[in-house]
């Protein structure tokens, strides 16, 4: 079955230390997207990505970073400068324009938390 | 950037009763998507229905109905003979080709079924 894999689950960070979120689709959408979530708030974007090798900045990407190296890929990194790093992290995917009514599927979600 | 607005952050409902939560949005654009997504406590994001916006007639999907007024833009979702497996977060969306590849949510509507 097709879908939007995310790992890991759960992910500890300690102070200063990077940490990479991964995401991969095999749903062969163009289109890919991180949202972050707080506890009983909705999704804000982060990053997202229309095409291999480039991407956008969303609302709140200060102290994120992503690649886009394969279509099926885009890895979320939290970088040290993210001071209050602690959330839900959703990644998704879409098709493009040719078929905008299709809706964004998601993984299950990362929950990171700071040590 | 479009803005979406769900007005009630807690809702509840009898087990077997009928609730409508409200969305609108704020567009421009005469032809775009509008979607409603639930979040269990499992955090997993689920597709209820959706909505064309040239399309005169309201979505339904089981239990699940949409009153679009596109006039009002407005997209409320009607939920009937509601069950304790309804409780979750939802959240509605809108895109459009106008946005190209992002999707707008609204801050969501925490439902609380009880039995």
């Amino acid at each position: 079955d097709g879908g939007i894999t995310q790992s890991p689950k759960y992910l500890f960070r300690k102070e200063g230390q990077n940490v990479t979120l991964s995401c991969e689709q095999n749903l062969n959408h163009d289109a890919m997207y991180w949202y972050r979530q707080d506890p009983g708030q909705g999704l804000r974007l982060i990053y997202y990505s229309q095409i291999v090798n480039d991407f956008q900045k969303g609302d709140i990407a200060e102290g994120y970073s992503v690649s886009r190296e394969k279509k099926e890929s885009f890895p979320l990194t939290v970088t040290s400068a993210q001071k209050n790093p602690t959330a839900f992290y959703l990644c998704a995917s879409s098709y493009l324009r040719d078929r905008v009514n299709q809706p964004q599927h998601f993984g299950d979600g990362t929950r990171l938390s700071i040590l | 950037a479009q803005t979406v607005t769900q007005s009630q952050p807690e809702m509840s409902v009898q087990e077997a009763e009928t609730v409508t939560l409200s969305c609108t949005y704020d567009t421009s654009e005469s032809d775009y998507y509008l979607f409603w997504y639930k979040q269990p406590p499992s955090r997993q994001m689920i597709l209820v229905i959706r909505q064309e916006a040239y399309k005169q007639q309201n979505a339904t999907e089981n239990r699940f109905s949409v009153n679009f007024q596109k006039a009002a833009k407005s997209f409320s979702l009607k939920i009937s003979d509601s069950q304790l497996g309804d409780a979750a977060m939802y959240f509605c969306a809108y895109r459009s080709e106008g946005t190209g590849n992002q999707f707008y949510f609204g801050t969501g509507t925490s439902l609380t079924v009880i039995p």
